[in-house]
């Protein structure tokens, strides 16, 4: 079974605009990272944040962790084309080394 | 450096063939994910591997996949006899030893896009 659900399943919005996607799971986490997957293709890291962080940055990206409310959020700032993808949150509970993914939530930016 | 290397890019079998997948995962990287995509799904988790051993194939369906991984380095998963819900999306993943507790992220291969008729 998967772990986290990403919200909404589905997104479009205009170039320049902002676009944020939300993550709950069910567990205790050690990490929580975002993915990105262009159609077709392979998943590409993109943030990782460890429990005991609340927001990290990466460009135009930016994740939040809420660990009491089991939820994160990814901010895509002045979105562009090229970010139209699917985005996956994946967590790793304590003592699994290993990752379980959402369900992912899948961007469309037009131009 | 390189990244993860998965062979082949595309395979089209009848249900009830067999067929194998490979991967050659970043140089030094310890553990070693199989992950199945379903279109439309998240990655699910079938197999991972520490150095050559197995730590976790909870969900691998055992009586038609098998995985190895050889010295540790290079892996294979086979599908034996396939199935037509076998029809995915294979990625394999690597990453340091994330019992160093130092925050490991997953390098991903392209995958290899199987499809059972």
């Amino acid at each position: 079974s998967q772990q986290g659900e990403e919200d909404p399943q589905a997104l479009s919005i205009q170039e320049g605009e902002n676009a944020t996607m939300n993550c709950s799971y069910k567990t205790s986490i050690n990490n929580l990272q975002w993915y990105r997957q262009n159609s077709g293709r392979g998943l590409v890291h993109l943030i990782l944040i460890r429990s005991n962080e609340r927001e990290k940055h990466s460009g135009r990206l930016r994740v939040t962790l809420d660990t009491s409310k089991k939820s994160s959020s990814l901010l895509i700032t002045a979105s562009r084309a090229a970010d139209t993808a699917s985005y996956f949150c994946a967590t790793d509970a304590p003592g699994t080394y290993k990752y379980i993914f959402g369900t992912g939530t899948r961007l469309k930016v037009l131009a | 450096e390189a990244g993860v290397a998965q062979s082949p890019r595309y395979k089209i079998i009848e249900k009830r063939q067999s067929v194998a997948f490979w991967c050659n995962p970043i140089s030094g990287h310890a553990t070693l994910y199989w992950y199945q995509q379903i279109l439309g799904q998240g990655p699910k988790l079938l197999i991972q591997f520490q150095n050559n051993g197995v730590v976790d194939d909870s969900q691998l369906p055992k009586d038609r996949f098998s995985a190895e991984r050889l010295k540790g380095v290079d892996s294979t998963l086979k599908i034996q006899p396939a199935k037509l819900e076998d029809s995915a999306v294979y990625l394999c993943a690597s990453s340091l030893d994330p019992r160093t507790g130092l925050g490991y992220g997953y390098t991903f291969g392209s995958g290899t896009r199987l499809t059972v008729v």
